[in-house]
């Protein structure tokens, strides 16, 4: 089972530069997620969606977008990334079938450097 | 707002030895508890979750985790600790967003067990 598969594993950047990280899942989950990770602050969650066609922001959203392209695929963009944006970013899905909340199901990140 | 509290950076532990990673949470309502294990350049794995029901929970490799909702405590344990259980261990609580769920995540406990 290939579960959540992120690409690239790592990048490096300039100052300005855009990229798109993707995310797809093979669980078929409804919900999808991208989290950063920063040394010492956990993780926090950039936007979420719920469902295909549907997304929102989460506690951190500025300087990114995304897209839920169907129920499998969900990418974030940077428009012009900033070197505070230098961060790993996690992709998760969860489903809802199941007694009670359900476990996110993590990728393995995409370690991303902004110079 | 749903939050939760890791107070330890990192615990050290002998191989051996029981071990516990601490956990706080702060909600309204019903708390949905996970603990969460990441080793280095990997993803988050799920290890166990609380939602109802008996306090003391059984979870993946051997971890287990005890509810006190008195204390408001989740914290992780397991009765003899390996050298390949080192690595860094997140708490979180299920918190619910405009559209959806996510995870609030604790900033993480790095567990180091020394043979």
């Amino acid at each position: 089972n290939a579960g959540v598969t992120q690409t690239p594993k790592f990048q490096v950047l300039k100052t300005g530069q855009s990229m798109t990280l993707q995310c797809a899942q093979d669980m078929n989950h409804n919900s999808m997620y991208w989290y950063r990770q920063d040394p010492g602050m956990g993780l926090r969650l950039i936007y979420y969606s719920a469902s295909e066609g549907t997304t929102d922001k989460g506690e951190v959203p500025n300087g990114y977008n995304v897209s839920r392209l169907n129920k499998r695929e969900f990418s974030l963009r940077l428009e012009s990334a900033a070197p505070s944006q230098t961060s790993v970013y996690f992709c998760a899905s969860m489903g809802g079938a199941g007694l009670g909340p359900q476990p996110q199901h993590f990728g393995d990140g995409t370690r991303l450097s902004i110079l | 707002a749903q939050s939760v509290a890791q107070p330890e950076d990192q615990v050290n532990v002998a191989e051996g030895n029981p071990l516990t990673v601490k956990c706080t949470y702060s909600v309204s309502g019903n708390p949905y508890l996970f603990w969460y294990v990441q080793y280095p350049n990997r993803g988050l794995q799920f290890l166990l979750k609380y939602i109802t029901g008996d306090n003391l929970v059984k979870g993946s490799y051997g971890f287990e985790a005890e509810f006190n909702k008195s204390q408001t405590s989740f914290h992780l344990k397991k009765p003899s600790a390996l050298v390949s259980d080192s690595a860094l261990y997140f708490c979180a609580v299920r918190d619910w967003w405009q559209a959806g769920t996510a995870l609030i995540f604790g900033k993480g406990t790095t567990l180091s067990v020394s043979s």
